[in-house]
């Protein structure tokens, strides 16, 4: 198994400024995402976190808005920019060992005002 | 396109079964994932499919028909605890994760 963790767990932040979330697991994992998940609603992968390289982006979000690094197997962070109220949700980190394991971290809940 | 289906909302007596569906179509299929979903928290692992036939853990079971496009997660003698949201995820093609909206379990006394 893999033991995800996320920092901040939670952050106020001002329209138009950045935060970055970090993600660590706590094993080597093979592939690294990220969602963000509106209350009450499923999850929306933003991106695929590829180690060394850009990462792999969803249809609507894009590098400029939420840059990814993955310098590593068992490390990630995502960026939030030049943020808007529009931004705030909860963005999950996740990890998957194989096919058939993918973990998720706790969370970070974000508020923009 | 790619889609994930599953009721909005259910609502069952702590003690009883309850059986959440969900219905997919997607691009090539590399399993099917049930996860569980407390409020403010983050979703848990409950199964994965990716054969024909059911799976049982405990008082959760989940069964899948590939031909179909679907599967269906069981949970037997309820407690108030199993009150959450399920959420239904299929691995594509290209091993990635499409999500169902999610179905909120209500248990009621």
């Amino acid at each position: 198994s893999a033991v995800i963790s996320q920092k901040p767990s939670r952050d106020i932040c001002q329209r138009g400024t950045s935060l970055t979330i970090q993600c660590q697991v706590d094993s080597q994992v093979t592939m690294m995402f990220w969602y963000r998940q509106q209350p009450g609603q499923s999850l929306t992968l933003i991106a695929t976190a590829n180690q060394g390289s850009e990462a792999t982006y969803e249809s609507g979000f894009v590098i400029d808005k939420f840059p990814i690094s993955r310098p590593n197997l068992t490390f990630s962070t995502l960026t939030v920019s030049n943020m808007s109220p529009e931004d705030s949700s909860i963005y999950l980190c996740s990890g998957n060992t194989g096919v058939e394991t993918q973990y998720f971290g706790p969370g970070t809940r974000l508020l923009v005002l | 396109g790619q889609n994930i289906d599953q009721p909005t909302e259910m609502t069952a007596t702590e003690g009883a079964i309850v059986q959440i569906n969900c219905t997919y179509q997607t691009s090539g299929f590399n399993g099917l994932f049930w996860y569980q979903q407390h409020a403010g928290e983050a979703p848990t692992f409950l199964s994965y499919n990716v054969l024909d036939g059911l799976e049982e853990k405990g008082r959760f079971s989940s069964f899948l028909s590939r031909s179909k496009g679907y599967s269906y997660l069981l949970l037997k003698e309820l407690q108030m605890k199993d009150s959450a949201s399920y959420l239904c995820g299929v691995m594509d093609s290209n091993y990635q994760l499409i999500w169902g909206a999610g179905t909120k379990l209500i248990i009621k006394p």
